[in-house]
């Protein structure tokens, strides 16, 4: 059982360039989110999806594109990077209420992580 | 917005002391949740804890939800406790992962 996965887990981009951080979960939870950390800031929402084809906005939605085209896929898109975006990026699952409290005690997990830099 | 505060923002220990992290909130919540984060940046769920008091081994966590704070409570530490420990609250929505997180204390525990 693989739980979340991100990838790239480095990456280094020029102001101006695109990328897509890739998230892939395989416990079918309904619910799927992107958090960046900075320095004493915690972790902050992105964006977020309650299932495939719905999506929404977080506390920090701009400069960033999401779709969930899958239960188990949620891309995050850089349009146009800044250095401003140079963060630490979390990608996350979570089941639906509705299931009831999990048995494992877990209500999110988190990915390992993406370290990126724009210089 | 709601609001999450955790104090101390940085906490220095030697190994074997014991320690409280505070967690204060901003208006009323249905539920707590605490995480550590290792050096390495995982990120651990530790407690989910809506009020009342839990305990998992030399860590316990306690949220008193009417008065708007949570205390973890970490006993005799060890040097792999060191990292960032967050708390966290929800901010609405039918998943448990809509959360609005605190700044992080950040645990040195030295041997």
């Amino acid at each position: 059982n693989a739980g979340v996965t991100q990838t790239p887990k480095f990456q280094v981009l020029k102001t101006g360039q695109s990328m897509t951080l890739q998230c892939a979960q395989d416990m079918n939870h309904e619910y799927m989110s992107w958090y960046r950390q900075d320095p004493g800031m915690g972790l902050r929402l992105i964006h977020y999806s309650v299932g495939a084809g719905i999506t929404d906005q977080g506390e920090v939605p701009n400069g960033y594109n999401v779709s969930r085209s899958t239960t188990e896929d949620f891309p995050l898109r850089l349009l146009s990077a800044a250095p401003s975006q140079t963060s630490v990026y979390f990608c996350a699952s979570s089941p639906h209420r509705d299931r009831g409290f999990p048995i494992s005690g877990n209500t999110i997990y988190f990915g390992e992580g993406s370290w990126l830099t724009v210089v | 917005g709601i609001q999450v505060e955790q104090s101390p923002p940085d906490l220095i220990l030697q190994e074997g002391a014991n320690s409280t992290l505070r967690c204060n909130f901003s208006d009323s919540v249905n539920n707590l949740q605490w995480f550590h984060q290792n050096p390495w940046g995982q990120l651990i769920n530790l407690f989910y804890i809506p009020s009342g008091t839990k305990q998992n081994g030399r860590l316990s966590a306690t949220t008193v939800a009417t008065e708007r704070y949570s205390l973890l409570y970490i006993s005799s530490s060890q040097t792999t406790d060191s990292g960032v420990y967050f708390c966290a609250v929800p901010t609405g929505g039918t998943s448990y992962g809509k959360l609005t997180f605190g700044q992080g204390t950040i645990l040195t525990v030295h041997p």
